[in-house]
């Protein structure tokens, strides 16, 4: 395990369909965390886990988000009834659990179009 | 309101040609300012981390500095493969819970 792993790379959906993604964290990391990242802007904070407890969410993951992260290993996000704003790139990214304040390591990221 | 700034939006260098990138924040109480490269379609990659004023970090041709109110990413002799958007974020009080309040990038170009 090298990195951190986000399935699938690339979601084509149409509006009102629903979407999940996953996304595997570095095998030691106890945090993880989802952000979301629109062309030309900064990536945007969503959510996080510490082991399998969501301990924040952003104002901006509105009830159509949900976030899941089962004993503490993989996380999934799911988008309900999708918009065409919610076209971006989602990145999933992991930290160690030691400190509260330690860097982070993103996946690729999944990139979503609503059509 | 927590905030980081980025500047300059856009760098255009020739190879070999020295700059600095800078990224100014004002967070109620800085607990760590992290430097992110970003190729395009891709996810950040981590460069740096900074925790205190004064501190300075370097990887190859990159050097970070941090005072009480920006930080500077130094490119020295840059190449064409330096290309990318760099990033800065922060992390501020507890209240944060750990996350990161990211910058806009400043996306860098280096000409052969």
């Amino acid at each position: 395990d090298t990195g951190v792993s986000q399935n699938p790379r690339h979601k084509i959906t149409k509006r009102g369909q629903n979407v999940t993604f996953r996304c595997d964290p570095i095998s030691e990391h106890n945090r993880l965390y989802w952000y979301r990242q629109t062309l030309g802007q900064g990536p945007e904070f969503l959510t996080y886990f510490q082991n399998e407890a969501q301990l924040e969410k952003s104002r901006l993951l509105s009830d159509r988000f949900s976030a899941e992260r089962p004993k503490g290993s993989f996380s999934t996000l799911e988008i309900q009834r999708t918009e065409q704003g919610d076209s971006a790139m989602y990145l999933c990214a992991s930290s160690p659990g030691s400190k509260w304040f330690t860097e982070a390591f993103f996946g690729q990221g999944t990139r979503l179009t609503v059509v | 309101e927590d905030q980081v700034t980025q500047s300059p939006e856009a760098l255009r260098l020739q190879e070999g040609e020295s700059s600095s990138l800078n990224c100014s924040y004002t967070v109620s109480g800085l607990r760590g300012l992290f430097w992110y490269r970003q190729d395009p379609g891709k996810g950040p990659e981590f460069l740096f981390t900074l925790y205190s004023a004064g501190e300075e970090k370097e990887k190859e041709r990159l050097k970070a500095t941090l005072t009480k109110k920006e930080s500077f990413l130094h490119i020295t002799a840059p190449k064409p493969e330096d290309s990318a958007t760099y990033l800065c974020a922060v992390q501020a009080d507890e209240r944060s819970q750990g996350n990161l309040i990211f910058g806009k990038g400043t996306k860098l170009s280096v000409k052969p």
